[in-house]
């Protein structure tokens, strides 16, 4: 009964791939998140989601494109794979105030090959 | 822009030993102060976190201290353990999107 999943755990993958990271979270938040965090452990915010409405998106390139068909799943498209892509992207929610715990997913290792 | 500033990068204490790592955040308007730890491979998870109302706050070996005026925050751990040995994250976040400003994360080694 996992809080905030995500899948793959692991992803290898080739240059110019499109992959795709599924995130649900059975804790009832109205928002959720994706963070990535780069080979010196760096946490930064990509998206976020408040009951299927966009309302962070920090300057991420459009290769990148998160989808929430409803308010429980956030899902991580990406495209055309880049070797910079390579690091750990973190789902995660929280209820809709923001001034209360975020629960991470247990994290997908992204390796663009 | 929004920023939070994390020292050190690295810690290493003898067990029993005390721990401090400190945190700096620029937007004055920032109001919920977390602290994650992340172990090797784990997701981050939360183990104190302050609201700008409040100027410290305890749970058993950790504390935290805010200075509102200074924008600073304080995570301190007593009695440091093995199993505190971990990569502890501040964060700051003005909670209207609940989204979080990280420090850079501090490595805590706590030696035997």
């Amino acid at each position: 009964d996992t809080a905030v999943s995500q899948t793959p755990k692991y992803l290898v993958t080739q240059m110019g791939n499109d992959k795709s990271i599924k995130c649900e979270q059975n804790l009832g938040h109205d928002t959720m998140y994706w963070y990535k965090q780069d080979s010196k452990k760096f946490l930064k915010i990509m998206f976020s989601y408040n009951n299927k409405e966009l309302i962070i998106n920090e300057t991420v390139p459009n290769r990148f494109s998160p989808k929430s068909p409803d308010k429980a799943h956030l899902n991580l498209h990406i495209n055309s794979l880049e070797l910079g892509d390579s690091a750990v992207y973190f789902c995660a929610s929280s209820p809709a105030t923001g001034l209360s715990e975020a629960f991470f997913g247990q994290g997908t290792r992204l390796t663009v090959v | 822009g929004e920023n939070v500033e994390q020292h050190p990068s690295t810690l290493s204490v003898q067990e029993g030993d005390s721990a401090v790592i400190k945190c700096t955040y620029s937007d004055s308007a920032s109001n919920y102060f977390p602290w994650y730890k992340q172990e090797l491979g784990k997701r981050p998870q939360l183990i104190i976190d302050i609201r700008s109302n409040v100027g410290e706050k305890k749970d058993q070996r950790i504390a935290v201290t805010l200075n509102k005026t200074a924008k600073h925050f304080s995570l301190h751990i007593t009695e440091t353990q093995p199993e505190d040995s971990a990569v502890y994250f501040c964060a700051a976040s003005k909670g209207d999107t609940g989204k979080l400003i990280f420090g850079q994360g501090t490595t805590l080694q706590v030696k035997p």
